[in-house]
């Protein structure tokens, strides 16, 4: 397995209480991704990082924030929960150069339950 | 609606091909990819193809690009039941630097 680790594994909050995940990755790749996977939708991108404090939105940014002050871990915080924002959120890593080029590793996911 | 489609459930049997198939909307697309999702887990990627390639073989996988049609087929022979999982298409929109987009995933059940 690449080395890319995601915490906690299962959380269950509440409407309105601020969240944290956590992607850690010991491949020193440079671009780091938070998506959600929710039923019928597939996997949509929150926001992407390509660098030590270099953070842009994607696809389903509001209502999520994101910071990476060291290259290997790359936070998303849900400043106000909503039930909304229950799915599987899911990590990803690239070394961002090479023939693919592509999001190669995923972590194995957080599944977010807000009541 | 969706930019990557991809039909929702396939079954085989064991032993037989599968052919997952997938269209996508942007011609400028560079790179096309294939994911596989176990239960439980993250996505793995199975394998990729250029937009100026037609045909692409990997052991037991062979993706079919139609660029004029936007179409991708994922197929797998001699399927076994190790290979039940969800798949998913994904392009590479905008470009070289663009996000990936996915499809909502296929569900292969393979049958004993």
């Amino acid at each position: 397995d690449a080395g890319i680790t995601q915490s906690p594994r299962h959380k269950v909050t509440e409407t309105g209480t601020p969240v944290t995940l956590r992607c850690h990755q010991t491949e020193n790749h440079r671009y780091m991704y938070w998506y959600r996977q929710d039923p019928g939708h597939g996997l949509r991108l929150i926001h992407y990082s390509y660098g030590v404090k270099d953070t842009d939105k994607g696809e389903v940014s509001d209502g999520y924030s994101v910071s990476r002050s060291k290259t290997e871990d790359f936070l998303l915080t849900l400043e106000s929960a909503t039930s909304s924002q229950t799915s599987v959120y899911f990590c990803a890593i690239s070394a961002g150069t090479g023939v693919a080029n592509t999001e190669a590793f995923f972590g194995q996911g957080t599944r977010l339950t807000v009541v | 609606g969706e930019d990557v489609e991809q039909s929702l459930f396939l079954s085989v049997r064991e032993g037989d091909s599968s052919v997952i198939n997938c269209t996508y909307t942007d011609s400028s697309s560079t790179y096309l990819y294939w994911y596989k999702q176990e239960p439980g887990a993250g996505l793995q990627l199975l394998t990729y193809i250029f937009s100026n390639m037609d045909m692409k073989q990997d052991q037991r996988l062979t993706v079919l690009l139609n660029k004029k049609d936007k179409h991708l087929s994922l197929r797998i022979a001699d399927t076994q039941t190790g290979d039940s999982a969800i798949y998913f298409c994904a392009e590479r929109k905008g470009g070289s630097q663009g996000n990936l987009i996915f499809g909502k995933g296929t569900k292969l059940s393979v049958k004993p």
